[in-house]
């Protein structure tokens, strides 16, 4: 089976400009997460999803970051405008009820510069 | 205090040798707890769960001892490909689903 998958792996782009990563997560999963990765602050759930519907997000960073989950096997996390700031790696998990301990797997990320 | 608080290291360490972690984690009512694997520029994957009664995996051996809230990781016979860094990971009072992850520690095995 397919792993999550994360587009675009690379993304560089100037100060302002848009941002949309996209994330299409394992077939049957109805758990979606968003992670951003740092040096300075490590892993931080922005915001999850279950059934297609965002159950919690607070750890969305300010009101430039928004995430959506139209259908079960695609979601967005999108930034207007960018910042420095928001570079980073960002992740995409995804997650089924009932499987053993709430495991989450992994998509291979974006890894966004913003200049 | 952080959630979840790791050694950042790195460890470094031989072939062959034996390695542990801790890791200390804030909220009592936790209920999951996870040591993730990530390799240098990649995603984080699950190494293996931890239960309450310790749990082993071939050269790896999980521990959780709830009374002092810390969880340990023991890597026997330390191979090359053992290097990356070991990710802690405890959920959420309020969701069994969120995930709090450790900054991590950083092992080096050398030959």
């Amino acid at each position: 089976d397919a792993g999550v998958i994360q587009s675009p792996r690379h993304e560089v782009t100037e100060m302002g400009q848009e941002v949309t990563l996209r994330c299409k997560p394992i077939s049957g999963h109805d758990y979606l997460f968003w992670y951003r990765q740092t040096m300075m602050r490590g892993l931080e759930l922005l915001i999850y999803f279950n059934n297609n519907v965002p159950i919690d997000d607070s750890g969305m960073p300010e009101d430039r970051f928004s995430a959506k989950m139209p259908n079960a096997s695609f979601s967005t996390l999108k930034i207007q405008p960018s910042e420095p700031r928001d570079s980073a790696v960002y992740f995409c998990a995804s997650s089924r009820t009932g499987l053993t301990k709430n495991i989450q797997y992994f998509g291979a990320g974006t890894r966004l510069s913003v200049l | 205090r952080k959630e979840v608080e790791q050694d950042p290291g790195p460890f470094n360490v031989p072939e062959g040798a034996t390695v542990a972690f801790n890791c200390t984690y804030s909220n009592s009512a936790s209920q999951s707890f996870f040591w993730y694997r990530q390799d240098c520029r990649k995603e984080p994957k699950l190494l293996m769960s931890v239960y309450s009664s310790g749990n082993e995996d071939g050269r790896f051996t999980a521990q959780l001892n709830r009374a002092s809230q810390y969880i340990s990781l023991l890597i026997r016979d330390s191979k090359l490909s053992d290097s990356a860094t070991y990710l802690c990971v405890v959920n959420k009072m309020d969701s069994s689903y969120k995930l709090i992850f450790g900054s991590g520690t950083r092992l080096l095995v050398r030959p």
